[in-house]
């Protein structure tokens, strides 16, 4: 099992360009979430997906959207890039049931910068 | 106030010292709590739970103080490969509103 993998590992954007971020599980997971972590604060989160075919906004959805693929990929768009979103992001997965289980599972992260 | 404090330390220990991290929530209908470990440059990954009855994984310890609203790590006898940053979480509703701590440094020296 690869867990979560995600793409692209770098990414450098100027402002104004787009890109969208992929994110992928084999666990069987039904909620799947985007974060973004900056030096000196804690992961907030983005965007979340509580099963297959449902999204919500997390604490900083502002200047991105989502889309749930399907059960196994959950994937976050930048239509506009801005120097304020560069970060680190990490997608994550959580609970083979049917509700959200709080032990998460971390992708290796996607390093952007916008200059 | 942020909704889970921690002190960022870092926290500069030897080889076989014992260390302790707290963590402060705000939300008192908090469900769930855990400790996560973040490599330099890497993903966190689920250190333990932690229980109101306490519970313990080898050298590492946690308690949670549901009337204080704090949560504590302790680890014992520190090894060189426990230099991290440690994060507290905190979780509201049982898997979606889940809030990280910004992390507590530890370096562990030879």
């Amino acid at each position: 099992n690869a867990g979560v993998t995600q793409t692209p590992k770098f990414q450098v954007l100027k402002t104004g360009q787009s890109m969208t971020l992929q994110c992928a599980q084999d666990m069987n997971h039904n909620s799947m979430y985007w974060y973004r972590q900056d030096p000196g604060m804690g992961l907030r989160l983005i965007y979340y997906s509580a099963s297959e075919g449902t999204t919500d906004k997390g604490e900083v959805p502002n200047g991105y959207n989502v889309s749930r693929l399907n059960k196994r990929e959950f994937s976050l768009r930048l239509e506009s890039a801005a120097p304020s979103q560069t970060s680190v992001y990490f997608c994550a997965s959580s609970g083979s049931s049917g509700l959200g289980s709080p032990e998460q599972y971390f992708g290796p992260g996607t390093r952007l910068t916008v200059t | 106030r942020k909704e889970v404090e921690q002190d960022p330390g870092p926290f500069n220990v030897p080889e076989g010292a014992t260390v302790a991290f707290n963590c402060t929530y705000s939300n008192s209908a908090s469900q769930s709590f855990f400790w996560y470990r973040q490599d330099c440059r890497k993903e966190p990954k689920l250190l333990m739970s932690v229980y109101s009855s306490g519970n313990e994984d080898g050298r590492f310890t946690a308690q949670l103080n549901r009337a204080s609203q704090y949560i504590s790590l302790l680890i014992r006898d520190s090894k060189l490969s426990d230099s991290a940053t440690y994060l507290c979480v905190v979780n509201m509703d049982g898997g979606f509103k889940t809030i990280f701590g910004a992390g507590t440094r530890l370096f562990v020296k030879a």
